[in-house]
Parts: structure tokens; C-alpha cells; sequence
């Protein structure tokens, strides 16, 4: 069992929003402004699309945002395209010894 | 244009020692950031193993910390994975990754291998 819960799966039209969470604890998501999330396709390696809550790396679409309130970190994607299908978690850092923590992931359909 | 390619066997016998290479082209390992491995067992989530800092100083997740040393060799620009005592429950696809500072933010990582513990 993953220490930060996410949906198992969500789904969106192509050019419709979505939002997938990602809720923990005070002592990781909600003390921290050290939120992750990564997008994963089929036998690929995790890609980094959003850091620090809702910063974007350089080269990512601004099509992805990330925000948090309370314990519940979340990722939108709006105007959905079909290469957005994929699986995508979250990582936060901890105060417990275990120090980095990730979410189940979530499997996103386009449909 | 930093780029990571995990090298090691893909087979592993209960109780032996998984042993994996991370090769990092395109940056200097001896230079700041972390350089951490993760691991995703088949249909599960991402599991943090461990990084390792130049000094070196290494940080491992609790729940495999008494299995798992990580260490580095600057003069190859590589980092390594041992995970001693395996069973199955050790099969999965493990990536390296270089860790932007202890707060979960990896970037990028390696296309990762996919190691299977079995007799």
C-alpha cells in the first residue's frame, strides 16, 4: 500500500479537463511544498511534469498544473489529447525516515 | 543533455544479491545533486530505494535499508545498486534516477530494467 492515495483510474474526453489527486499527511504533502508529479507511458521511464506543487520543467505544456490544499495534492491536465494517456503519480518528501514517498499512480484514459 | 542507462543481469536467485550499474553521460556524478534508484514492481507504484550524495552520504528507505547499499564511482561516472537477500517480492523495474535534492522530485530517470527474482 502506497503512503500517498491516488485514484486508481479517471477519464476525460478529448479537450476536457481533468484532475487527479494525491492526498497524504501534515507530515509530507501538507507541510511540504515538495510535491511531484510524473507522467509514465506503456514500458517508459517516469517523466517529471510538475515540481515544487506547480512548477513545470522547462519543455513541459502548460496544459499541466499542479496546486495543493491542506494534505491533498492535485494534477490538472486541461484540453485533453490522446498522447496524455498514460499513468501518472505523485512523490512528496517526508519527515519520517522514509523521507521520499510516491502515490499509487493513476491510470488516465482518454476516451 | 543529461542522460542515465541501468546495466545488470535481468535474472536474480532467491537469496543472491541483485547487483545493478546506473551510467550517467552528458553530467558530471561529481558535481552537486543526488542520484537515487527507484523501483516499480509489476502493475504497482513507484517505491523510493535509496540516493547517494558525493561525500559520500547515503540515505536508504527504512524498509530496505538493512539490504541495500548504494555507492559511487566517480572515475566511471557511474553509481551502483546492491540489494542483498532478495526473494520475490524484489522482482521489478528498477530505475536510476538523478535526485534533485531529498523531496521527491527525480529527473531524469533511466529507461529502467526490469529485474525478476527466481530460481
Amino acid at each position: 500500500q502506497s503512503a500517498l492515495t491516488q485514484p486508481a483510474s479517471v477519464s476525460g474526453s478529448r479537450g476536457q479537463s481533468i484532475t487527479i489527486s494525491c492526498t497524504g499527511t501534515s507530515s509530507d504533502v501538507g507541510g511540504y511544498n515538495y510535491v511531484s508529479w510524473y507522467q509514465q507511458h506503456p514500458g517508459k521511464a517516469p517523466k517529471l511534469i510538475i515540481y515544487n506543487v506547480s512548477n513545470r520543467p522547462s519543455g513541459v505544456s502548460n496544459r499541466f498544473s499542479g496546486s495543493k490544499s491542506g494534505n491533498t495534492a492535485s494534477l490538472t491536465i486541461s484540453g485533453l489529447q490522446a498522447e496524455d494517456e498514460g499513468d501518472y503519480s505523485c512523490s512528496s518528501y517526508t519527515s519520517s525516515s522514509t523521507l521520499v514517498v510516491f502515490g499509487g499512480g493513476t491510470k488516465l484514459i482518454v476516451l | 543533455q543529461v542522460q542515465l542507462q541501468e546495466s545488470g543481469p535481468g535474472l536474480v536467485k532467491p537469496s543472491e544479491t541483485l547487483s545493478l550499474t546506473c551510467t550517467v553521460s552528458g553530467d558530471s556524478i561529481s558535481y552537486s545533486y543526488y542520484w537515487g534508484w527507484i523501483r516499480q514492481p509489476p502493475g504497482k507504484g513507484l517505491e523510493w530505494i535509496g540516493s547517494i550524495y558525493l561525500g559520500p552520504s547515503t540515505y536508504y528507505n527504512p524498509s530496505l535499508k538493512s539490504r541495500v547499499t548504494i555507492s559511487v564511482d566517480t572515475s566511471k561516472n557511474q553509481f551502483s545498486l546492491k540489494l542483498n537477500s532478495v526473494t520475490a517480492a524484489d522482482t521489478a523495474v528498477y530505475y536510476c534516477a538523478r535526485d534533485m535534492g531529498l523531496e521527491g522530485r527525480f529527473d531524469p530517470w533511466g529507461r529502467g530494467t526490469l529485474v525478476t527474482v527466481s530460481s
